[in-house]
């Protein structure tokens, strides 16, 4: 199975800073088959960015993924307020399908 | 409007059975699969299975392959996720949610909590 481990586990931030999170797999992620998601409190989650790098419909322009193999990064420009909640990234390039266990954007 | 709603919170006894809903609607039904997300307290998503409801191919999680049935109704446009006998351990949000191609979610449901408690 891949394991993705993000970090760092919490961060720390203000709002209007910009942040980039991590995602490393155990193996390569086949064809960059790697989304990221947002899960605000109380709210679903929602994908924001799928294949590393392709945002999804209706995503701002500040959020942005990049990477390929074993190491992702999901960027997000000016943290407004509402960005202030948990990211978790997901392999779908093989069985079976995993995710990392998040990072936590709280405000510093 | 892709939308997924899911049946109320429920709170059960060890060893009782439990079968929770997820009623899709504004796509075809049968096109996409379909899943289901666990999120234990204080933990993260786990990916616990999909079903492709135009056949009924099913792909589990090692972690719930056996302990938890996942099934769809295309003539209701609903999935399922059912336990024969519940723990303890099996408190938890459960999430439905669309699934791409057997890849990534892109809708997903407002959540169900199970609770089971003696």
């Amino acid at each position: 199975d891949i394991v993705l481990t993000q970090s760092p586990g919490t961060l720390s931030a203000s709002p209007d800073q910009s942040v980039t999170l991590s995602c490393r797999a155990s193996q390569t992620v086949n064809a960059n088959y790697l989304a990221w998601y947002q899960h605000r409190p109380g709210q679903s989650p929602r994908l924001l960015i799928y294949e590393a790098s392709t945002r999804a419909i209706g995503i701002p322009e500040r959020f942005s993924g990049s990477g390929s193999g074993t190491d992702f990064t999901l960027t997000i420009s000016r943290l407004e307020p509402e960005d202030f909640a948990m990211y978790y990234c997901q392999q779908y390039g093989s069985s079976p399908r995993t995710f990392g266990q998040g990072t936590k954007i709280d405000v510093k | 409007e892709v939308q997924l709603v899911q049946s109320g919170a429920e709170v059960k006894k060890p060893g009782e059975s439990l079968k929770i809903s997820c009623k899709a609607s504004g796509y075809i039904f049968t096109d996409d699969w379909i899943g289901w997300v666990r999120q234990m307290p204080g933990r993260g998503l786990e990916w616990m299975g999909i079903v492709y409801p135009g056949d009924s191919d099913t792909r589990y999680g090692p972690s719930f392959q056996g302990q938890v049935t996942i099934s769809a109704d295309k003539s209701t446009n609903t999935a399922y996720l059912q336990w024969t006998s519940l723990k303890a351990s099996d408190t938890a949000i459960y999430y439905c949610a669309r699934n791409i191609g057997t890849n990534f979610f892109n809708a997903w449901g407002q959540g169900t909590r199970v609770t089971v408690s003696s």
